[in-house]
């Protein structure tokens, strides 16, 4: 079964603090990945998303994701953190002989110290 | 346009009784689905509708539990006989189809609290 893993449950930066949120899943065969946020009182949005080509992708706001296929990884970056990307951080894997159910990670919560 | 709309926005009920929960996608979109976000906890998939038939329901957690759509249009997700594990956020998502590159665009959620 796939399973996604999200490592870091609480994170807290102050403001211009480099960020780097761990994913890693488990599945062996050709998966899409995202990341979706949850701003205070919002809906979940998507973030980014990878399907194939350059494994470095770049999303909304800043932030960028890497795939490493051989780490099953798909860590979340930004070099300078913001008060306002305080939210949740949910990473999530669709198989792709699966339909277009996602599997979730358990969520990372991102406070940052104005 | 309108964003996917979730009803009631919240719910509480006692234990045993029945719920329904509503989801309207966005227009145009074929593929619906349901999830679950229990507290501290990343969301679990549920069931999801491509048109009005429904692929893959393997998240169901029981019996209890069943989902209906009309046409490429609202579903309905029924919980009877709530138990106090039921408590939940429920979102429900949709995507123009249920292809590998389709983006899911999610509602604000049904938070259910069982008594």
């Amino acid at each position: 079964a796939q399973s996604v893993s999200q490592h870091n449950h609480h994170v807290i930066l102050s403001e211009a603090a480099s960020l780097e949120l761990g994913c890693n899943y488990s599945y062996g065969g050709t998966v899409n990945l995202f990341w979706y946020v949850q701003y205070p009182g919002q809906h979940l949005q998507l973030l980014l998303k990878y399907f194939s080509g350059d494994p470095l992708v770049k999303g909304i706001k800043g932030f960028e994701a890497e795939f490493i296929k051989s780490k099953f990884s798909f860590n979340l970056r930004k070099p300078s953190v913001q008060w306002s990307d305080t939210a949740e951080y949910f990473c999530a894997v669709n198989a792709r002989d699966q339909g277009g159910k996602l599997i979730f990670g358990q969520g990372t919560e991102l406070s940052v110290k104005p | 346009g309108a964003g996917v709309s979730q009803s009631p926005s919240n719910k509480v009920t006692e234990k045993g009784k029945d719920v329904e929960l509503r989801c309207d996608p966005i227009s145009g979109h074929t593929a619906l689905y349901w999830y679950r976000q229990r507290l501290g906890q990343g969301l679990e998939f549920l069931i999801y509708f491509q048109g009005n038939s429904a692929p893959d329901k393997s998240g169901l957690p029981s019996d209890r539990f069943s989902a209906e759509r009309t046409g490429e249009s609202v579903s309905t997700l029924t919980i009877q006989r709530t138990q106090q594990e039921d408590s939940a956020v429920y979102l429900c998502a949709s995507s123009f189809k249920t292809g590998v590159t389709d983006t899911q665009y999610f509602g604000p959620g049904t938070r259910l609290t069982v008594l």
